[in-house]
């Protein structure tokens, strides 16, 4: 069975940089795409971006309105793939899903983590 | 980008009785490979969203018939032919054709 499960801190500070981490078991991490998104509570989704890495392919897409600040990599030796947003501010209080990326058609039904929430305050 | 504008935004219902969403956009969601890439999420209270349906109207496995996709160009539409009390959460429908990729608001359904 495939897990995916988000960890990371739940209270960040203004200004500081957002380090997520999506741990995946069950299977193989390479040669699929990977994604991140968000919800701010009580209010809709927003695409972060996603990312595939395997051998000399890469392919990288961020949201454009978080182009500048947003970098998501992948670590297959821990199996894992990681989000880092900086210069947080109250807007990105959110909670931030990781799930793996099925293209134009979203993320796959079943791999998909439950979420984190983040809270940016002083 | 484009905006994905959903109707209505709450839908109570009764348990047996049809349901349907509507989701319009901004710009044609077919893609230069024929392709229109509309999708439908549900999503339950404390869980992350799951995707029912992908490309207008093809059903991800496990999802009951009961759960239909249709429209074409800017117009699409969710139906489900008969409610049942596991159906309540709400409901997004998603555009994967421009990049970002925008979600509508959400329709909450609820048992009346």
């Amino acid at each position: 069975q495939v897990q995916l499960q988000e960890s990371g801190p739940g209270l960040v500070k203004p200004s500081e940089t957002l380090s997520l981490t999506c741990s995946v078991s069950g299977d193989s991490i390479t040669s699929y795409y990977w994604t991140w998104f968000r919800q701010p509570p009580g209010k809709g989704l927003e695409w972060i971006g996603y990312f595939y890495n395997s051998g000399s392919t890469k392919d990288i897409n961020y949201n454009p309105s978080l182009n500048s600040r947003v970098t998501i990599s992948l670590d297959t030796s821990k199996k894992q793939f990681s989000l880092k947003l900086t210069s947080m501010t109250a807007a990105d209080t959110a909670v931030y899903f990781c799930a793996r990326h099925s293209g134009r058609t979203g993320w796959d039904p079943d791999y998909r983590g439950q979420g984190i929430l983040v809270t940016v305050s002083s | 980008d484009v905006v994905v504008t959903q109707s209505p935004l709450s839908l109570p219902v009764t348990l047996g009785q049809p349901a349907s969403i509507s989701c319009r956009s901004s710009q044609s969601l077919v893609y230069g490979d024929g392709n229109t890439y509309l999708n439908w999420f549900h999503q339950r209270p404390g869980q992350s969203p799951r995707r029912l349906i992908y490309a207008v109207s093809n059903r991800d496995s496990g999802v009951p018939d009961r759960f239909s996709g249709s429209g074409s160009g800017t117009d699409f539409t969710l139906r489900i032919s008969r409610v049942e009390a596991e159906d309540v959460g709400i409901y997004y429908c998603m555009q994967g054709t421009h990049w970002p990729w925008t979600f509508g608001q959400g329709t909450k359904v609820e048992i009346k």
